[in-house]
């Protein structure tokens, strides 16, 4: 089945405690991409990536780290986590980067930051 | 800069047409993209419109006027499993770079 994985689905942790939350697609994805959604704010793209090694920046990327070694994979790291980045975290992934292409979500992974 | 408007909440009857409105300010636009959110579930893709005028698929349908820097979401024969959150979304520079709106909260009322 075609699909974007993401874990863990929940998360809690501590202020300062590296983690990472994994993002795996099996469609053979160029673009693959990271979104923060909150409450009345819609989503945020976190960061992107148009393939392996190339990752960029999104709206809002402070705090968080992203690498791109092979092309299903797309990990999202948080070096020192705050309650600021309390949140739900989408990743999702395209057939190619462009304004026209359909961005498959993964299911969410929800983060509290205490 | 880049950014969506949408209305928070609309609420209708089953059996209804809604219209769910997104308006945009960019400095450079490239199409509109729709996707439904149900609580707890991820976001999936509805519809995309890259030039001015009407999309059809089904009982939904996506409207872009350029020229009035808006779109809208339109569904038809409402029904109940259509409540969730309606989201549009917008590239930015060659479509590396997307932006959402805030959400449009849809409940169907039987």
């Amino acid at each position: 089945e075609a699909q974007v994985t993401q874990n863990p689905r929940y998360l809690i942790t501590v202020t300062g405690k590296k983690l990472t939350v994994t993002c795996s697609q099996n469609m053979n994805h160029e673009y693959m991409s990271w979104y923060r959604q909150d409450p009345g704010l819609g989503l945020r793209q976190i960061y992107y990536s148009m393939n392996v090694e190339v990752t960029d920046k999104g709206d809002v990327p402070e705090g968080y780290k992203v690498s791109r070694k092979e092309k299903r994979n797309f990990p999202l790291i948080l070096e020192s986590p705050s309650p600021n980045q309390t949140s739900l975290y989408f990743c999702a992934s395209s057939l190619l980067a462009g304004y026209q292409e359909t961005q498959y979500f993964g299911p969410g992974t929800r983060l509290l930051v205490l | 800069g880049q950014s969506l408007e949408q209305p928070s909440e609309v609420t209708a009857v089953e059996g209804a047409i809604v219209q769910i409105n997104c308006t945009y300010q960019t400095s450079g636009f490239y199409g509109l993209s729709w996707y439904q959110q149900h609580d707890g579930g991820a976001p999936t893709f509805l519809s995309y419109n890259g030039l001015d005028g009407l999309e059809e698929t089904g009982r939904f349908s996506s409207f872009l006027s350029r020229s009035d820097s808006y779109g809208y979401l339109l569904l038809q024969e409402l029904q109940m499993k259509d409540s969730a959150s309606y989201f549009c979304a917008a590239p930015r520079g060659d479509g590396q770079n997307f932006v959402f709106g805030p959400g449009t909260r849809l409940s169907v009322l039987p």
